[in-house]
């Protein structure tokens, strides 16, 4: 099946540092992914869309100079938190999607910003 | 807009027992899929049923059931035989359209299974 990777599992990192999260598709190729977070006991926001070779669609309310969104090659989407803040801190999910209506899910990311 | 609506906060089940989780949504899209996503408290979502938009019986994935209702636009997951394991959150989710549209989800269930 296809299988969505995301490094690191957790990070932790000090106020105002930025913190680079990697999410792959390791069988298959991604022509759309999706990057979401999820607050605990809350349901999934997303943040944005990204499609390989150009620039992520944001969602509203979401900062695109905070949060780059980098979609390099058809297996690699890459999010960035710049000058991370306590609030930033939360679950991070990636999913990839081919061209049909099913999206695969990375295993997440937990950020802690201190 | 497309909405996703789950009312039930957390449910109850005794272990070996049918359980139904409720979702409705609401999209202006002729052509939508809907999708039933379990979240364990590891946090990774594993798919677990799809209904599209244009499909004439309700889909069925084991345990899993999607009683989908179109007129009413409802689309509730059914779970037959309920086990420890299922006990999660789980989240009903849309997508308009075809491939790169974003997918929505709803508030969640959290689902507890009873010894």
């Amino acid at each position: 099946g296809a299988v969505v990777s995301q490094h690191p599992s957790r990070v932790i990192c000090k106020s105002g540092t930025s913190v680079k999260i990697e999410c792959r598709s390791l069988d298959f190729q991604a022509t759309t992914m999706f990057w979401y977070r999820q607050f605990p006991k809350q349901s999934l926001m997303l943040m944005a869309t990204s499609n390989e070779g150009s620039k992520a669609t944001y969602e509203q309310g979401v900062e695109k100079d905070k949060f780059l969104i980098n979609h390099a090659s058809l297996t690699l989407s890459t999010l960035t938190v710049t000058s991370a803040h306590p609030e930033d801190s939360s679950f991070y999910i990636c999913s990839a999607s081919t061209s049909g209506y099913e999206q695969y899910f990375g295993p997440g990311t937990r950020l802690t910003v201190t | 807009a497309q909405k996703i609506t789950q009312t039930q906060p957390g449910m109850f089940v005794q272990e070996k027992e049918a359980v139904t989780l409720d979702c409705t949504y609401d999209t202006s899209d002729p052509s939508y899929g809907l999708f039933w996503y379990k979240q364990p408290s590891s946090g990774e979502m594993i798919f677990l049923i799809y209904q599209g938009s244009y499909d004439q019986q309700n889909a069925t994935e084991g345990r899993y059931s999607l009683n989908f209702q179109k007129a009413r636009k409802s689309a509730n997951l059914v779970i037959s035989a309920s086990q420890l394991g299922d006990s999660a959150m789980y989240f009903c989710a849309m997508r308009e359209g075809g491939g790169g549209f974003k997918t929505i989800f709803g508030a969640g269930t959290r689902l507890f299974v009873k010894a």
